[in-house]
């Protein structure tokens, strides 16, 4: 298993322009999570999804979108990217939701000049 | 507002010491809470979780101790060493009510040393 890959590794935007991060997963895993992490901030949830169809905002979804047409797939798209955008990105999944592991993927670093 | 606080922000110890990572919620909802341990350039992995019907965990030599009435809980690294220098990130969820949306702390660098 590959467990929880993203694409790319690192990515540098000017401002306004728009790019999907790619996140996949082939543990079969129901839940999935998108989250960034800022220097002295720990982890904000930005979106999650609960299954293929179905998704909701977490803690900090402005200027971010989600969808997920498969289990394995969790792409995050960014708009119009600002400078407060830049961050490291990491998905995550699990295979049941509450009191369950989060599997991590290896994120990607982002920055938007 | 930060649900979950998250202390010291940085720790050194020596190779054999003790390090002790203290967190506190404010949500009574809050019903799991796991340890998250991450190395530079890599995404954070599970260390050890607790649930509120338990007042310590252990596993290996790490340690969790939760207070329920206090709102805080506590992770413990004995006998460190200098493969143990991460960055620990405690962590809270409600169990019920869907997506294990985890709030976490601030994260606490510990470096070890020999």
């Amino acid at each position: 298993n590959a467990g929880v890959t993203q694409t790319p590794k690192f990515r540098i935007l000017k401002i306004g322009q728009s790019m999907t991060l790619q996140c996949a997963q082939d543990m079969n895993h129901n839940y999935m999570y998108w989250y960034r992490q800022d220097p002295g901030m720990g982890l904000k949830l930005i979106y999650y999804s609960v299954g293929a169809g179905i998704t909701d905002k977490g803690e900090v979804p402005n200027g971010y979108n989600v969808s997920r047409s498969t289990t394995e797939d969790f792409p995050l798209r960014l708009e119009l990217a600002a400078p407060s955008q830049t961050s490291v990105y990491f998905c995550a999944s699990g295979l049941r939701g509450g009191g369950d592991e989060q599997f991590f993927g290896p994120g990607t670093r982002l920055t938007v000049l | 507002q930060q649900q979950v606080k998250q202390s010291p922000q940085s720790l050194i110890v020596q190779k054999g010491g003790i390090p002790i990572i203290n967190c506190a919620y404010e949500n009574t909802a809050f019903d799991y809470f796991p340890w998250y341990q991450q190395f530079p350039g890599k995404g954070p992995a599970l260390l050890i979780a607790i649930r509120p019907d338990v007042s310590e965990k252990k596993e290996g030599r790490f340690t969790i101790s939760f207070n329920k009435s206090a709102k805080q809980f506590s992770l413990h690294i004995m006998d460190s060493q200098p493969g143990d220098s991460a960055t620990y990130f405690c962590a809270a969820s409600p169990i019920t009510g869907g997506g294990n949306k985890l709030t976490f702390g601030t994260g606490t660098q510990l470096k070890v040393e020999l």
